[in-house]
């Protein structure tokens, strides 16, 4: 089955020490997601790419990177974590038509220590 | 400033009556909105979704209706069943873009 995978699915690291969470799909869509969701509060999306096209929203900090090798693959690279980072990471793809669904993974439960 | 809101955080149905979730939004340029189920340790899947220019949009036991004049959009699940019970977040499409902004979610109990 088409599918969006992440790994790991948990994530337990120590403050500052960089973690890298993967994101990988097999349907082939052109848009990849990174959404940071904290307990009860909607998934914020973090950046987006278009292909290869790197949109990064106003307000992520810039301890939040992102890597896209290839279609299929999408990185999110956590620089200097700390402990306010902790959260649950989505990562989503759509064919990126107006409207078209995401589709999204099963989330990686990052903590920090 | 939160877009698109979700002001009832849980809601508690009998099985075999009617759910209905709400879901407001501030930015009449939304065009398309869609429905998002979540079970707990899973990623979101998508449920239903409506276009701006109509106003309901079925899909079995699944209805959405678009009140755009209240900015207004609701979920209908009819019957409910236990199975149905998880979180719904209500996301909307931001026109000229790929983006999404998500609802707080509201978490259905449907009791057996």
């Amino acid at each position: 089955d088409a599918m969006v995978i992440q790994n790991p699915r948990y994530q337990v690291t120590q403050f500052g020490k960089p973690v890298t969470l993967s994101c990988s799909q097999t349907l082939n869509h052109n848009v990849m997601y990174w959404y940071q969701q904290k307990s009860s509060q909607a998934p914020k999306l973090l950046f987006h790419y278009y292909d290869k096209d790197f949109n990064n929203e106003a307000d992520t900090p810039d301890n939040f990177q992102s890597r896209r090798p290839n279609t299929s693959f999408c990185f999110l690279d956590i620089r200097s974590p700390g402990l306010g980072d902790t959260a649950m990471y989505l990562c989503a793809t759509s064919r990126g038509l107006g409207g078209e669904t995401q589709y999204f993974g099963p989330g990686t439960r990052l903590l920090v220590l | 400033d939160q877009q698109v809101k979700q002001n009832s955080p849980s809601l508690s149905v009998q099985e075999g009556r009617i759910s209905i979730l709400n879901c407001d939004y501030t930015n009449s340029m939304f065009d398309y909105f869609l429905w998002y189920k979540k079970y707990p340790a899973e990623g979101p899947t998508f449920l239903i979704s409506i276009s701006s220019i109509k106003d309901k949009n079925e899909d079995g036991r699944f209805t959405v209706f678009l009140n755009k004049s209240a900015k207004h959009l609701s979920l209908h699940i009819v019957p409910s069943q236990p199975g149905d019970s998880a979180v719904y977040f209500c996301a909307a499409s931001v026109p000229g873009t790929y983006k999404y902004i998500f609802g707080t979610g509201t978490r259905l109990k449907v009791l057996a």
